[in-house]
């Protein structure tokens, strides 16, 4: 099955600070997203790319930025944390072929607390 | 924009029970149509998709989708306590384009 593991799995931000969440896959997928997930609510997407080099603004882009160095990874980047930046993010792959070029494999997550 | 609703937020059944979930969408050039289950903790993983109008059975979960309604639905047969979690459903306008997501509902079942 699909790996997708994301670092740091839990931290805690002091406001005003730069956070990086790292990603990486060894899936061989194009396409890789990041989602945030506040509690006990759905995914909101932040920020996505369908190639190294590229990324493209989601739904909720401010206050975030992204970077894909290479097909493997996938960096989210906070450079001022706020509270409001408060939840568990995901990261997930996809591939681009087939019918099931929709299905996200999704990272266990990293639970990000600024205080 | 796409938007995604879900109903009802949350759900409580007895085992064995047959539980229904919905979802409804704004964008009538959707074509793809998931469901991610989410247990606590855990990460949210795929489990079914449709992708024309009707019904799609798998094991003990069926989708059914109707497009002219902006509507499909998840049905749970003989649930299961290992079946408590968070449904997600979620909608994309194009092959292999990125998924809206509903906020969930949490399915709670009672042994």
């Amino acid at each position: 099955e699909a790996a997708v593991t994301q670092s740091p799995r839990s931290k805690v931000a002091v406001t005003g600070g730069k956070v990086t969440l790292s990603c990486h896959q060894t899936n061989n997928h194009d396409y890789m997203y990041w989602y945030r997930q506040d509690t006990g609510h759905g995914l909101r997407l932040i920020h996505y790319s369908y190639v190294a080099d590229s990324t493209e603004k989601g739904d909720i882009p401010d206050g975030y930025k992204a970077s894909r160095p290479s097909q493997e990874n996938f960096s989210l980047i906070l450079e001022l944390a706020s509270l409001s930046q408060t939840a568990v993010y995901f990261c997930a792959s996809s591939d681009r072929t087939g019918l099931s070029g929709n299905t996200l494999y999704f990272g266990e997550g990293s639970r990000l607390i600024v205080v | 924009q796409q938007n995604v609703q879900q109903s009802p937020e949350s759900l409580i059944v007895p085992e064995g029970a047959r539980t229904s979930l919905n979802c409804t969408f704004s964008d009538s050039a959707s074509q793809y149509f998931w469901w991610y289950r989410q247990h606590s903790g855990k990460a949210p993983k795929a489990l079914m998709s449709i992708f024309s109008n009707g019904e799609k059975e798998e094991g003990r979960f069926t989708i059914h989708l109707n497009k002219a309604s902006l509507h499909f639905s998840l049905h749970i047969r003989d649930s299961q306590p290992s079946d408590s979690a968070l449904y997600l459903c979620a909608v994309s306008s194009g092959f292999a384009s990125a998924l809206t997501f509903g906020s969930g509902t949490k399915v709670i079942v009672l042994p």
